[in-house]
């Protein structure tokens, strides 16, 4: 079955240090997301992606965050320069459809700021 | 902007007992899903309602969705150590998605 892949699993860094993370969604999907999840809390919306463009993003998503689709194939998620704050779960999802598709997770990164 | 409101945070019921979580968008949706996340686990759709007043049923979950499309409820009938683990509820309005707070559910045997 078809899934979303995410790289790393887990990543550990340095406040100010910038990160990467990565999704590859799967192949047929046309829109992407990525939501976070502090440990124990709501599963926060980030940013949608459709079209090799930002169709929608939160509050949450200020100038330290950005997306990019580099290759057609992987959905990056890049912190410029990370905070104690932004140590949480981090999960892409991509969907067929945008307004009525069912989401699709990964397995999600873990992101440690120290 | 959007928010779903969802509620309770927690619930533990007994093995057998019945269970429902509510989810109030401030905000007209145009459809709403529902999500369970096991422990340690990520988000797995469960369902879609987009219609009126809709209610559907899988098994023993029974999902509605009210007549304003503002609010939705997941009702599981007959608990099972199995169903442990968050449920959210996800409001789609616009763009975006917005999850709601999750309902942890534990079962006790």
């Amino acid at each position: 079955e078809p899934e979303v892949t995410q790289t790393p699993s887990h990543q550990v860094t340095q406040m100010g240090q910038e990160v990467i993370l990565r999704c590859v969604p799967i192949s047929n999907h046309l829109y992407f997301y990525w939501y976070r999840q502090i440990l124990g809390q709501k599963v926060e919306f980030l940013v949608s992606f459709y079209n090799n463009e930002i169709s929608e993003k939160s509050e949450i998503f200020d100038d330290q965050f950005s997306v990019e689709r580099p290759d057609g194939s992987n959905f990056t998620l890049k912190i410029r320069s990370t905070k104690l704050e932004d140590s949480a779960m981090y999960f892409c999802a991509s969907s067929v459809q945008g307004s009525t598709g069912e989401l699709f997770f990964g397995e999600g990164s873990r992101l440690t700021v120290l | 902007g959007q928010q779903v409101m969802q509620i309770p945070q927690y619930q533990h019921v007994q093995e057998g007992e019945d269970f429902t979580t509510y989810c109030n968008s401030s905000t007209t949706l145009s459809n709403i899903q529902w999500y369970k996340q096991r422990p340690g686990g990520h988000p797995v759709f469960l369902i879609q309602l987009v219609k009126s007043g809709e209610v559907k049923k899988q098994k023993r979950l029974t999902f509605q969705f009210g007549e304003a499309k503002k609010n939705s409820s997941l009702h599981i009938t007959a608990t099972q150590t199995t169903d442990v683990g968050t449920y959210f509820c996800a409001g789609r309005s616009d763009n975006d998605m917005r999850f709601g707070a999750g309902t942890r559910l534990t079962v006790k045997p």
